[in-house]
Parts: C-alpha cells; sequence; structure tokens
C-alpha cells in the first residue's frame, strides 16, 4: 500500500462547480499534513497547511479526519485558474521533516 | 524577500558528463530538500540537508548522486557520468528552522533544473 494515496482523476469540471478530492495516508503518526498544487511543468507551490479542526482559505476548505487517516479538498466556485495537479503530502511522523508526497489528483476547469 | 533560486534553469548535458545544480534557500531557511520528477510521474524525494550536514539521504541512488550544503554558498545536487535516465526536473526546496510543528514543515520550491542528457 502507497504511503499516500490519492485518485489520479482527471477530473473535469465546468465554471463555478464545485470538486471535492480525498487523499488517504498509511502512517498513523504523521502530524503535518498539507495540499500542493503544481502547473504543468512548473514547481509545486504550497496552497494549504491542514489542521485538525478544518481550515477554510476563501474557496477551499480542507479537513483532516485522523480517526480514519483521510484528507479532503474542497474547491468552491471553481475558475479555470484552478486548472492543475493537486498533491496531498503528509509528514512521515511527528517531528519528521521528511514528507511523502501522493501522485496528485489531476483538475481541468472547463468554460 | 527572495524565493528559493535555482540554477540553471535547463542543463544540457551529454552522456558521461558531470551535472551540477545549484540551490539557494529562502532567506532564513536552515533546510534544503532535493526531488525529482521524471516526466508524467510524481515527485520522489532524494536527499534533505542542514547546513554542513546531510540530515536524510534515503531517495538518492547509491552512485553517481552526491549532495552538498556547505557553510558558505549554495545548496549542489552533483550527478557524475550523467545517463539519459537522469534527464528530469529537479527541484529544491528550503524550510526554516523553527516556528512550530506545521510551519516548519512548510516547503517552498525553487522553479527547478530540467536536465537533458543527450
Amino acid at each position: 500500500r502507497k504511503e499516500v494515496e490519492q485518485d489520479p482523476g482527471p477530473f473535469n469540471v465546468p465554471e463555478g462547480a464545485t470538486v471535492a478530492f480525498n487523499c488517504t495516508y498509511s502512517n498513523s503518526a504523521s502530524q503535518s499534513f498539507f495540499w500542493y498544487r503544481q502547473d504543468c511543468r512548473k514547481e509545486p507551490k504550497l496552497l494549504m497547511s491542514v489542521y485538525s479542526s478544518g481550515n477554510e482559505d476563501g474557496r477551499f476548505t480542507a479537513q483532516l479526519n485522523r480517526a480514519s487517516q483521510y484528507i479532503s479538498l474542497l474547491i468552491r466556485d471553481s475558475k479555470l485558474s484552478d486548472s492543475a495537479t493537486y498533491l496531498c503530502v503528509v509528514n512521515r511522523a511527528g517531528n519528521n521533516r521528511k514528507l511523502i508526497w501522493g501522485l496528485g489528483t489531476s483538475l481541468a476547469v472547463n468554460p | 524577500n527572495a524565493g528559493v533560486m535555482q540554477n540553471p534553469r535547463h542543463l544540457v548535458r551529454r552522456r558521461g558528463q558531470e551535472a551540477r545544480l545549484r540551490c539557494s534557500p529562502m532567506k532564513g531557511h536552515s533546510h534544503v530538500y532535493w526531488y525529482r520528477q521524471l516526466p508524467e510521474e510524481g515527485l520522489k524525494f532524494m536527499v534533505y540537508l542542514q547546513k554542513e550536514n546531510i540530515i536524510d539521504e534515503s531517495g538518492m541512488p547509491k552512485e553517481r548522486f552526491s549532495a552538498e550544503f556547505p557553510k558558505e554558498g549554495p545548496s549542489i545536487l552533483r550527478i557524475q557520468q550523467v545517463v539519459r535516465g537522469d534527464s528530469a526536473a529537479y527541484f529544491c526546496a528550503s524550510s526554516p528552522l523553527e516556528g512550530g510543528l506545521r510551519s516548519y514543515n512548510e516547503q517552498f520550491f525553487g522553479p527547478g533544473t530540467r536536465l537533458t542528457v543527450l
């Protein structure tokens, strides 16, 4: 089983749609959780950290379920510029700085 | 505050040559991470370093690859005797020394070096 698993997609949605991505991780000792986005042939960019209580940043909402070892990202009112690959990232364990990267979920927002 | 800088952005080498990739972390960041991304594949961790120390090199190939982060100057990823399979995008990221569990694990990426081996 992979340490971080994501549905690769692609997700094709119209502008204005709401889309949700899910991610599972295998190590119950992981303590840091992130969503990054990566545009084609560009570097990954931090979208948001994921807190235990869930957090929101504008149109983006992230949730963490430690019991199920599950992270989600919800994007409301999708824009064309949201088209990218979304990467789920967790740290190995505890204070370990090594991050484990999912393979990403591809999103295409269509006009 | 300048972001993570990498150079060169593009590097072409012939088989058997050496490739040197450089990374300057964000100001105030103490840790540097190197990743490799093959076309159409995910990001693969290679190594992470603090000044003058390799902390975790579990993702580095056993031969031909080495990394350093000297007291002065950028971090260097060195690939000796390159082969066609080394062609990839190499990304560097950095993170701060302290700041609480969340912030010091946040990594900020440079634009990458695209290595092409002919």
